[in-house]
C-alpha cells in the first residue's frame, strides 16, 4: 500500500480563487481525518468522517472551508474564497479503527495565498 | 473538549544525553497516548503509544510513562542521536465516546547537538 497519498504537494494561489485539495486514504480504513497545521497553532483537526459520513466539522473555521468524502477511496478539502491566513500545511491520515488507533499521515500540501 | 498542553516547545540536548517531553490533559476520559514525531518537511508518524491500563510502555530508546491521576504524560528518548531531532507531538484520545478526535498538544522541537 502506498499510504495516504495527497495532492497536490504544494499549492500557490492568489486570495479570493478556489483551492482543492484532495485525499486518497489507505484502503480499508474507516476514518478520514484532515488536519491543519501551522506554527501558531500546532495541528488542528479540521473535520474528520466515518465510512465516509462527516461526523464532527467542528474545527472548520468558517463557511469558506468545506469537505466531501464521495468514496471510501477519495475526500476533498476546498476553499473558497481563500485568504493569506488561510495558508498552512494541510494534512489527511486515516486511521482503521477497530482497536488500531494509529492515525496514518500523508505527505500533506502545503498552500500559500498570496 | 480535551485540552494537551506540551513542555518545553524546544530543547536541546547534547548526543548521548536524554530527552523528556512533558504532557497534561484535561479530559479524565481520555485512555489512548500516542506520540509522533515530525521530521522537517515530512508527515508526523508514530513512534510510540500508551493506553490508560498500562503506567509505562517502552520499545528500545524511547519510553512513554502515564500518570493518570494527575492527568499527565511523558516522552522519555535515552541515548540522543542526532536522528532524533524532529518535532514531537503528544496527543489524547477519548476512545470510548464513540468518537475519533485526537486532540495534539502545540509540539516540542528537539535538537540533538553532535
Amino acid at each position: 500500500d502506498a499510504g495516504v497519498i495527497q495532492s497536490p504537494r504544494h499549492e500557490v494561489t492568489e486570495m479570493g480563487q478556489e483551492v482543492t485539495l484532495r485525499c486518497k486514504p489507505i484502503s480499508g480504513h474507516d476514518y478520514l481525518f484532515w488536519y491543519r497545521q501551522t506554527m501558531m497553532r500546532g495541528l488542528e483537526l479540521l473535520i474528520y468522517f466515518n465510512n465516509n459520513v462527516p461526523i464532527d466539522d467542528s474545527g472548520m473555521p468558517e463557511d469558506r472551508f468545506s469537505a466531501k468524502m464521495p468514496n471510501a477511496s477519495f475526500s476533498t478539502l476546498k476553499i473558497q474564497p481563500s485568504e493569506p491566513r488561510d495558508s498552512a500545511v494541510y494534512f489527511c491520515a486515516s486511521s482503521p479503527w477497530r482497536g488500531a488507533l494509529e492515525a496514518f499521515f500523508g505527505q500533506g500540501t502545503r498552500l500559500t495565498v498570496v | 473538549g480535551e485540552n494537551v498542553e506540551q513542555h518545553p516547545s524546544t530543547l536541546s540536548v547534547q548526543e548521548g544525553d536524554s530527552a523528556v517531553i512533558k504532557c497534561t490533559y484535561s479530559d479524565s476520559a481520555s485512555n489512548y497516548f500516542p506520540w509522533y514525531k515530525q521530521e522537517l518537511g515530512k508527515r508526523p508518524q508514530l513512534i510510540i503509544d500508551i493506553r490508560s491500563n498500562v503506567g509505562e510502555k517502552k520499545d528500545q530508546r524511547i519510553a512513554v510513562t502515564l500518570n493518570k491521576t494527575a492527568k499527565h504524560f511523558s516522552l522519555h528518548i535515552t541515548e540522543t542521536q542526532p536522528e532524533d531531532s524532529a518535532v514531537y507531538f503528544c496527543a489524547a484520545l477519548d476512545s470510548g465516546a464513540g468518537s475519533y478526535q485526537l486532540t495534539f498538544g502545540k509540539g516540542t522541537k528537539l535538537s540533538v547537538i553532535p
